[in-house]
């Protein structure tokens, strides 16, 4: 079947601009969790969510992220007021199982640049 | 929380020799480690995992072994391929108060050189 897919692939925004990045995930999975990835580094855990419930949200940098899944299917990532260090690669990834020792896979990311 | 330490930073190998990557983690509570290969501007691609109730998995040329004891588990790449060359990355659960995450190396690039 499909793998999980984000939107836009390529984002740019001005600083102070706001945007929004899509995540939808393989059908049926419960679990959805977005990294961000910078340049040359291993992807960092932002929030988890297991179903529409929002069960962490530790690692959002600010409370200009925020993230929401709604009908516990397509996710949505926020940026407000987007800063020059907010650039980086946003990975979502979904999981059959509930939490962390589940398979994790991957979305193909969508790459900010915040100018 | 858990701390995940990955080395070499970066491995150059000639094909068809082989190739070893080695993690170390804190959390004696984690038990599920997978491995990941990123190819460059592509998603990471889960290749091969292990969980803490045996030492050793393989699929065909790659294996991962892991030492609960010593806290450190290593990935194992047999007659390597150009096509292997990407950046690895190991990765563990984080039980310090958080569900949901995985805690990633910073990641090992490997170039086969043909």
């Amino acid at each position: 079947g499909a793998g999980v897919s984000q939107s836009p692939r390529y984002k740019v925004a001005k600083r102070g601009q706001d945007v929004a990045l899509r995540c939808d995930p393989i059908s049926g999975h419960v679990s959805l969790f977005w990294y961000q990835q910078a340049l040359g580094q291993g992807p960092e855990f932002l929030t988890y969510f297991q179903n529409e419930a929002q069960l962490d949200k530790s690692g959002l940098p600010s409370d200009r992220f925020f993230a929401e899944r709604p009908e516990g299917s397509v996710s949505t990532l926020k940026i407000q007021r987007t800063q020059q260090e907010d650039s980086a690669v946003y990975l979502c990834a979904s999981s059959f199982g509930q939490g962390r020792t589940y398979e994790q896979y991957f979305g193909p990311g969508t790459r900010l640049t915040v100018t | 929380g858990e701390n995940v330490e990955q080395h070499p930073s970066t491995l150059s190998v000639q094909e068809g020799d082989s190739a070893v990557i080695k993690c170390t983690y804190s959390d004696s509570a984690s038990n599920y480690f997978p491995w990941y290969k990123q190819e460059l501007g592509k998603r990471p691609q889960l290749i091969i995992d292990i969980r803490s109730n045996v030492g050793e998995k393989k699929d065909q040329r790659i294996a991962v072994t892991l030492n609960k004891t010593a806290k450190h588990f290593s990935l194992h790449i047999t007659e390597t391929q150009p096509e292997d060359s990407a950046v690895y990355f190991c990765a563990a659960p984080n039980y310090g108060g958080s569900q949901g995450n995985l805690i990633f190396g910073k990641g090992t690039k490997l170039s086969v050189k043909p």
